[in-house]
Order: C-alpha cells, then structure tokens, then sequence
C-alpha cells in the first residue's frame, strides 16, 4: 500500500526566503505526481503535475522535482510572500488513484 | 469549462437523516472520484468511477454510503442514515486518461451532522 510522508508539517517562515518543502512515497511505481494548495476552509487548487518520465515542472516561483528511484519529490518556493500561506499537499497517482500525503502548513509572516 | 461543480457547499443535517451530495465533473473527463477530508485522516478515496461505471468502491466506509454515476456529467453520494462522525469535507475530483493529466478537484461540501 503507498504510503505518502510530508515533512515538515509546518512551517513559518518570514517573507522573502525560499524555502522546500519534502514528499516521500514508499512505492515507486507511480504514474505522476501532484503537488497542491489548499487555503483554509477552501479547495484544493493543483500547482505542478509531473508526469513519471519527467524529472521536474516549473511554473513562475515554484519548482518541483522527482526522484522516482528514491522515492521523493520536493516544492521549491523561491522568494516567499505572505500570499503562500496555505497548506500544501503532495499526491502520488500508482493508477487512477491518488494518495495524499498529510500536508506542510505554510505561514509566510511579513 | 467552469471546472468540478459541487453542491451543495455546506449542509448541516440531523443525525439519522439521509444527505446527498452532487457533482459535476469536468466535460470530457471519464473518471470521477469521490473524496473525504477530516483532519484526522486527511484525504482518503472513497470511491472512483471510470466511463460511469464504479471501479473500486473500498475505501467507503460502510453501507450507509452509496455513490451513483447515472451519466457522465453528474453523480452522487449519499449517506443513509447520516452519524456525526461522517461530518466531513467531501471533495468530488474528476480527469482525462486515468490521471496522465492530473487531477481537478471541486471546492468540497462541508457535511455538518449533529
């Protein structure tokens, strides 16, 4: 059975750095990774989608990137602001099914 | 395309009464799931459905959960009787190809039963 970790669980940071936040997964076979923002009381709105060939996806500040062999993807944010604030979430898809990870809750102070 | 529709957003409802939840999933996707999120399980699939038809519906918890696809364009979940312990945010997500193009979620229905 997969098995998603998030580390941290949370984290505070003040505005400007950057930062990443770690995803493992126990079983490597996957068909793609996604990684995902959640505000509080809201949706969850998808960030990156890396499929299982590529190594990594890019979309304005954050970049994300995958190591199928050892079991782990990592979210960069480069240059934090308060508007990061959220909890982001890690889901690996091994065949029409996701599984999440826990979740890094993210405060980005000004 | 307006993304994954659910409704309603919110319900609160008496124990024993039953609930249902609706969604609407993206035009052209062929697979829908239905998710769970309580803060102390997290996301968990309760059931998914390819071209309408339930694949695998082992993660509901019980029979008083059931889930229907009548066609591609809506389906629902419901709970029968409902217990305080099934209040929860239900997600609906939907996608194209089993996935190979991510996933898209709708903005849940928060499930209050007292």
């Amino acid at each position: 059975k997969q098995e998603v970790t998030q580390i941290p669980a949370a984290l505070s940071v003040p505005e400007g750095e950057n930062l990443v936040l770690n995803c493992s997964f126990t079983d490597s076979a996957i068909y793609n990774l996604q990684w995902f923002r959640q505000d509080p009381g809201k949706g969850l709105t998808s960030l990156l989608l890396i499929q299982s060939s590529q190594r990594e996806q890019t979309s304005g500040r954050l970049n994300a990137s995958l190591d199928k062999s050892s079991g782990r993807s990592t979210l960069y944010i480069a240059a934090s602001q308060p508007g990061d604030s959220a909890t982001y979430l890690c889901a690996v898809d091994a065949g029409n099914m996701l599984t999440f990870g826990g979740g890094t809750r993210l405060m980005v102070k000004p | 395309d307006a993304g994954v529709i659910q409704s309603p957003r919110h319900e609160v409802t008496e124990m024993g009464q039953e609930v249902t939840l609706r969604c609407k999933p993206i035009s052209g996707h062929n697979s829908l799931f239905w998710y769970r999120q309580t803060m102390m399980r997290g996301l968990e699939l309760l059931i998914y459905f390819n071209n309408n038809v339930p694949i695998d519906d082992s993660g509901m918890p019980e029979d008083r959960f059931s889930a229907k696809m009548p066609n591609a364009s809506f389906s629902t979940l419901k709970i029968q009787p409902s217990e305080p312990r099934d209040s929860a945010v239900y997600f609906c997500a939907s996608s194209l190809e089993g996935g190979y193009y991510g996933y898209t979620f709708g903005s849940g229905t928060r499930l209050t039963v007292v």
